[in-house]
């Protein structure tokens, strides 16, 4: 079955620094997706960035990267240049291979506060 | 139009209360889900809708029943509910099954 952890449930970062939030799962299929949620206190989940896993290069979205590495089946987000406004909580996820009935399985999710 | 939305934003009902929470997406999107989040826990799927037809019921209570009028809108109908089913509900969608979801604001939910 597949299965995605989070091993950091919270982290403090000052503001304008990198970071690494980490992210590995498991999975015997080789057709799989990988997605990286923010949640702010608000409550909606806001999708940030997709890897899929025939993907040669690593996914980018503006601030945000995905270090895909598949033969250690990590999927780590990497926030540049943080701000106050990404203090959140943050979910990796994944989907199952795909089919009728493909579902996107959620890690445990790590605390993201930025320090001014 | 690329949002989904949810009302009521927040909703307070007893045990015996019949009331029922909206979702609605105009993005052309096939599917749509809901999810259930208690405090400080990642998102727990309820129900897929795949083309307005039901295509995943992760064993709900049938006190949470899903409806799916047309392709733009999922409701959830709450009837007898308890209070360990206080939670934030939240409405996805997407272009097809296991494509990215889009989230709504989401409905907190409380059980009385």
């Amino acid at each position: 079955a597949q299965k995605i952890t989070q091993t950091q449930p919270g982290m403090f970062v000052q503001e304008k620094e990198a970071v690494t939030l980490d992210c590995t799962y498991d999975t015997s299929d080789q057709s799989y997706g990988l997605f990286w949620y923010k949640q702010p206190s608000s409550g909606e989940m806001i999708f940030l960035i997709y890897q899929g896993s025939y993907d040669e290069q690593n996914a980018t979205e503006g601030r945000y990267s995905l270090n895909f590495q598949k033969a250690r089946k990590s999927a780590n987000l990497v926030i540049s240049a943080s701000q106050l406004g990404d203090s959140a909580m943050y979910f990796c996820a994944m989907r199952e291979p795909y089919s009728s009935a493909s579902k996107i399985i959620f890690g445990s999710g790590t605390r993201l506060s930025i320090r001014p | 139009d690329t949002e989904v939305t949810q009302t009521p934003k927040h909703l307070v009902m007893g045990m015996t209360n019949k009331k029922s929470l909206k979702c609605e997406q105009h993005m052309g999107h096939r599917a749509m889900y809901w999810y259930k989040q208690k405090a400080k826990k990642p998102p727990e799927l309820m129900f897929v809708y795949s083309y307005e037809k039901l295509s995943i019921n992760e064993s709900v209570p049938s006190r949470f029943s899903p409806e799916c009028p047309n392709s733009s809108l999922l409701n959830l109908h709450l009837h007898a509910l308890q209070p360990e089913d206080s939670a934030l509900y939240l409405c996805a969608s997407s272009q097809e099954m296991a494509n990215e979801q889009f989230f709504g604001p989401g409905t907190r939910l409380t059980v009385l």
